[in-house]
């Protein structure tokens, strides 16, 4: 059963940088799936940040593109967020997925349990 | 904004039938596959739709999906207390360049 887990610091002072990384189980970086992040404010929706393939492929949500950078370590299993000159609006809870991406084809299939970071300080 | 729009909140009693629309483009849903997301109080969302109405193994045939031109459809049927949930639809956006979810719904069985 693929299991995702996010992992870093819980609270982020102004203007520094939001660091997580998200470990997969099984081996399974490598497959034909892509990698992503998501992020819920507290009492609001879903909002989509980006996602990378194995390769070091990257794609941004433009709202973020300016602030986020996406990486893979393949020989650690896992996938890493930086957000920068985080403020207030980017207290959220931080969810990573596994993405299904072909064609017209186009979802998340797996998800992490989530990991709150408040910007506070 | 979400270019997606949903309903605030559906309602029905137990056992009872509940829709959730998500309307939006040509540039997202009328162009790509939709997908479904549910999320319980409290935890992460799980995949419960994908390719407009296809489920993935373990989820009930309860939950359907349907698409139509730039509209989505989640149903519910045989509605269950343990459905009360923030129910999110999904897809890319060409124009945005971007994954979007919906405003999301929320669920309760009255």
């Amino acid at each position: 059963q693929m299991q995702l887990q996010e992992s870093g610091p819980g609270l982020v002072k102004p203007s520094e940088t939001l660091s997580l990384t998200c470990g997969v189980s099984d081996n399974s970086i490598t497959s034909g799936y892509y990698w992503g992040w998501i992020r819920q404010p507290p009492g609001k929706g879903l909002e989509w940040i980006g996602s990378i393939y194995h390769s070091g492929s990257t794609d941004y949500n433009p709202s973020l593109k300016s602030r986020v950078t996406i990486s893979v370590d393949t020989s650690k299993n896992q996938f890493s967020l930086k957000l920068r000159s985080v403020t207030a609006a980017d207290t959220a809870v931080y969810y990573c997925a596994r993405r299904w991406q072909w064609m017209v084809q186009d979802y998340f299939d797996y998800w992490g349990q989530g990991t709150l970071v408040t910007v506070s300080s | 904004q979400s270019v997606l729009t949903q309903p605030p909140s559906v309602s029905a009693a137990p056992g009872q039938k509940v829709t959730i629309s998500c309307s939006g483009s040509s540039s997202n849903i009328g162009n790509n596959y939709v997908s479904w997301y549910q999320q319980l109080p409290g935890t992460a969302p799980k995949l419960l739709i994908y390719d407009n109405n296809e489920r993935p193994s373990g989820i009930p045939d309860r939950f359907s999906g349907s698409k139509s031109d730039t509209s989505a459809t989640l149903g519910i049927t045989g509605l269950q207390t343990g459905d009360e949930a923030d129910y999110y639809c999904g897809t890319w956006d060409t124009s945005l360049t971007a994954y979007v979810f919906g405003t999301g719904t929320k669920v309760a069985v009255l």
